[in-house]
């Protein structure tokens, strides 16, 4: 079966890092993608994992075990703008992506 | 360049009848890609369109279909609309036929369905 866990909701104050994880199984596997969504609006690509490790872009970053299912999104230094809800989306095929059902963040002052 | 349009932005039917939601992919997109967001479920793939052929599909009944054009436009019907139907329906586009971190999906701004 098609499984993706992640929280549903963190709250972190401005300034700070916080970290959102995401378990996955799915039957078949191309590589994960982490989308924002705005409350209302049209989710936007974040960043994509294919291999093992860690990709770094700007404020934010990306990690990727393929062997443990697992992946996570890394937020520095954040903003208000950033409260939005964060999507952990395996590929499994194709340009079929498997969503989760999000992680609402809530950034306080 | 435009981004993904699609259209109607907001529609209310009633139940038992059909409805047609139009996409139009970013310029140079074949792959179209449609899903299904509701508070509840997160977004449901439904099915993705390339170059005129549907490649993959979700698991939803038959009441829901698609087909994508010559010029890459896309369009998804629902026949015998149903309460649970009620939902944002968003199309994705994407460049290549498989994606990756150059060729991302780009979802346009969905057509919120609402049967009553």
């Amino acid at each position: 079966g098609q499984n993706i866990d992640q929280p549903t909701e963190m709250t972190a104050t401005e300034g700070a890092i916080v970290q959102i994880n995401c378990t996955y199984q799915t039957s078949g596997f191309n590589g994960l993608f982490w989308y924002q969504q705005h409350a209302g609006e049209a989710p936007t690509f974040l960043s994509y994992n294919v291999l093992d490790g860690l990709e770094e872009k700007g404020r934010f970053s990306s990690f990727l075990s393929r062997s443990k299912g697992y992946s996570y999104l890394l937020l520095k230094e954040l903003q208000m703008k950033d409260s939005a809800s964060y999507l952990c989306a395996p590929s499994g095929g194709y340009n079929k992506l498997i969503f989760g059902a999000g992680t609402r963040l809530a950034v306080h002052p | 360049k435009a981004g993904v349009t699609q259209t109607p932005r907001y529609l209310i039917k009633t139940r038992g009848q059909q409805v047609t939601l139009s996409c139009s992919p970013i310029s140079g997109h074949r792959s179209v890609s449609w899903y299904q967001q509701t508070p509840g479920q997160g977004l449901q793939f439904l099915f993705e369109y390339f170059s005129e052929t549907q490649r993959n599909k979700g698991n939803f009944p038959g009441r829901f279909s698609g087909r994508q054009f010559s010029n890459s436009r896309s369009e998804m019907n629902v026949s015998t609309l149903e309460l649970g139907d009620s939902a944002l329906y968003l199309c994705a586009s994407s460049l290549d036929s498989s994606p990756g971190r150059d060729s991302p999906l780009h979802f346009g701004n969905g057509t919120r369905l609402t049967v009553t």
